[in-house]
């Protein structure tokens, strides 16, 4: 089925450990990046990218590493897992940027202990 | 920080009555979309109002926009129960080097509709 495809669902790492979750689309979309929601506080973007090989930062990135190597893959690396990036991630797609409704996957959910 | 903020944070009705949501936000805009959230799922595109209109429908919702309060609303009518979710409204904003836009999201307004 079309869509965002992120893995992996669940996750549990100590503090210090390091993960790529993984995030694929396979729409063509040019537009695509990274959400965080934590209870009360919305969605943030951590991470966007407008195309392969072009990737900027959003409002909360310290702590992440992204790459656009394709058009279909937007991978989201922690460095070195905090407490603190204990979260529900979102990988979301689009076509032209905001011009244009999100695609988000299912979320992966995060817990650094 | 949040640009969008809805209200009111939780709404609960019965089967067959209308809900609505409000949205404000605080500078221009590009355009203003809705998305609903179902528990533990990600996040699904419901309608998008460009800043240049003032009612959009889509089957039983209906957004408003009114650009010189800087407010939205999203009307759900004839509500069931599979509407029960979470209801956000997201504004795009120019990033810095003023090229490209993000969606901001508020914190939502949880949705109960009660059989």
């Amino acid at each position: 089925n079309a869509g965002v495809t992120q893995t992996p669902k669940f996750q549990v790492l100590k503090t210090g450990q390091s993960m790529t979750l993984q995030c694929a689309q396979d729409m063509n979309h040019e537009y695509m990046s990274w959400y965080r929601q934590d209870p009360g506080m919305g969605l943030r973007l951590i991470h966007y990218s407008v195309g392969a090989g072009i990737t900027d930062q959003g409002e909360v990135p310290n702590g992440y590493n992204v790459s656009r190597s394709t058009t279909e893959d937007f991978p989201l690396r922690l460095l070195s897992a905090a407490p603190s990036q204990t979260s529900v991630y979102f990988c979301a797609s689009s076509r032209f940027n905001a011009n244009y409704g999100y695609t988000f996957g299912s979320g992966t959910r995060l817990t650094v202990v | 920080s949040q640009q969008g903020e809805e209200d009111p944070q939780a709404l609960s009705i019965q089967e067959g009555e209308n809900a609505t949501m409000n949205c404000s936000y605080k500078t221009s805009i590009n355009n203003l979309q809705w998305y609903r959230q179902n528990s533990g799922r990600g996040l699904v595109h419901l309608i998008l109002i460009r800043s240049n209109e003032r009612e959009k429908h889509s089957g039983r919702l209906r957004v408003t926009l009114d650009t010189s309060k800087k407010s939205s609303s999203l009307l759900i009518t004839a509500s069931r129960a599979a509407d029960t979710a979470s209801y956000f409204c997201a504004t795009d904003a120019l990033l810095s080097g003023g090229s490209n836009y993000k969606l901001t999201f508020g914190k939502g307004t949880l949705l109960t509709v009660n059989p």
